[in-house]
């Protein structure tokens, strides 16, 4: 299994700010996903982060509200730009182990609120 | 597109009491079926997985799980819960060759010792 840390673990921001949010991984692992977890609603694939390139954002989310990096196999980072109480959620971010049939694990998450 | 149903969102019950969560999906193909829990103040983890063979999938602390292909279900078990057992539990279903599941929204279980 892969352990994930992520930073901060909450964090509460001005409306029209921004937050990077950071994912390290203890091992290089192959995919990284970023999602969106909304209180007694689904999780939310963000975009797929791609190391080496551009990452692949889903339906509804988009780079400039969104950039993402992934400098490396073992870490990845999101920002979200421009906050509005909109955006007040947990994000998480995943690995994909393709070692295990792409088994997913998962970090402690991001509590952000946008006031 | 998948789509998977989570059709009881708040379950109460007692401890010693039966569980059965429900799990729909609506892709008729090869599918990867998962049930996460994410416990009070924790992160999600994986509580068990079905990819073939047997379609009853036993995961940890006494939950298991049945892949039944013709109802497009793959429900939780668990014959006794514990107060322990107070959690968010999300089954997920992967499919169409990608590696990506789709969630389901998510049950809250909530046990009373």
């Amino acid at each position: 299994s892969a352990v994930i840390s992520q930073k901060p673990s909450r964090d509460i921001c001005q409306r029209g700010t921004s937050l990077t949010i950071q994912c390290q991984v203890d091992s290089q692992v192959t995919m990284m996903f970023w999602y969106r977890q909304q209180p007694g609603q689904s999780l939310t694939l963000i975009a797929t982060a791609n190391q080496g390139s551009e990452a692949t954002y889903e339906s509804g989310f988009v780079i400039d509200k969104f950039p993402i990096s992934r400098p490396n196999l073992t870490f990845s980072t999101l920002t979200v730009s421009n906050m509005s109480p909109e955006d007040s959620s947990i994000y998480l971010c995943s690995v994909g182990d393709s070692n295990i049939f792409y088994e997913q694990y998962f970090g402690p998450g991001t509590r952000l609120t946008v006031t | 597109a998948q789509s998977v149903s989570q059709h009881n969102h708040h379950v109460i019950l007692s401890e010693a009491a039966s569980l059965e969560l429900g799990c729909n999906y609506s892709y008729g193909g090869t599918v990867n079926l998962f049930w996460y829990v994410q416990y009070p103040g924790q992160h999600l983890q994986l509580l068990l997985k079905y990819f073939s063979g047997d379609p009853l999938v036993k995961g940890i602390k006494g939950f298991e799980a049945e892949f039944i292909k013709s109802k497009f279900s793959f429900n939780l078990r668990k014959p006794s819960v514990q107060w322990s057992d107070t959690a968010e539990y999300f089954c997920a279903v992967r499919s169409g060759g990608s590696y990506i599941p789709t969630f389901g929204r998510g049950t809250s279980l909530i046990v009373h010792p």
